[in-house]
């Protein structure tokens, strides 16, 4: 069993709906977890980062960390056809250096 | 201001064949990564370097060697290709290895082994 969980996809969704995107993780020892946003043919840009439990919100985007239950999420408001890429959700432990462990990443198509 | 850069782009070995992939940033970071990214895989890490100087084994590193030629630059190198080593390869770099600084990520090199 992978130490990451992530539905590969592909989401299809139409312009304006609310997107969310998820992962599970089996390692209690995460605590930092981050969203990257990959478009097609490029490196993978960080998109949130959230330390231990809880919520935060940059614009249209919250991420989400439920640590009982080990698992993440990233919601997408008001869903734009430039937000169509791959998202990988990545996290590591406190210790380790800064090694990320990734999920497979799932791509979304949001559609005009 | 270039971030990371890579090259080559896009590389066609044969099995056996021997090749240095580069890397280099320019925002005065310390740490420097190697990734291979496979359909259904993920990113994995090969090699890290947490300061010039070091380096150190990630999750997949049999089949590669690394070199932190200076601060800036972080080369990868397959001694003899493989088809397994078709992948595309990913270079990043962060200020420092503690807790939790965000990792910028380069274009990558689509290398094809056949």
């Amino acid at each position: 069993q992978k130490e990451v969980e992530q539905d590969p996809g592909p989401l299809s969704v139409p312009e304006g709906a609310i997107v969310s995107l998820n992962c599970t993780y089996s390692n209690s020892a995460f605590q930092y977890f981050m969203w990257y946003r990959q478009y097609s043919r490029k490196g993978p840009e960080l998109l949130m980062y959230t330390y231990s439990s809880g919520n935060k919100e940059d614009g249209r985007f919250t991420a989400q960390v439920d640590k009982s239950s080990k698992y993440i999420s990233l919601f997408i408001r008001d869903s734009q056809p430039s937000d169509s890429a791959t998202y990988l959700c990545a996290m590591r432990s406190a210790g380790g250096g800064n090694k990320l462990t990734f999920g497979t990443g799932t791509q979304l198509k949001v559609e005009l | 201001n270039a971030g990371v850069t890579q090259t080559p782009k896009f590389q066609v070995l044969k099995t056996g064949q021997s090749m240095t992939l580069q890397c280099a940033q320019d925002m005065n970071h310390n740490s420097m990564y190697w990734y291979r990214q496979d359909p259904g895989m993920g990113l994995r890490l090969i090699y890290y370097s947490a300061s010039e100087g070091t380096t150190d084994k990630g999750e997949v590193p049999n089949g590669y060697n690394v070199s932190r030629l200076n601060k800036r630059e972080f080369s990868l190198r397959l001694e003899s290709a493989a088809p397994s080593q078709t992948s595309v390869y990913f270079c990043a770099s962060s200020e420092s290895s503690g807790r939790g600084e965000t990792q910028y990520f380069g274009p990558g090199t689509r290398l094809l082994v056949l």
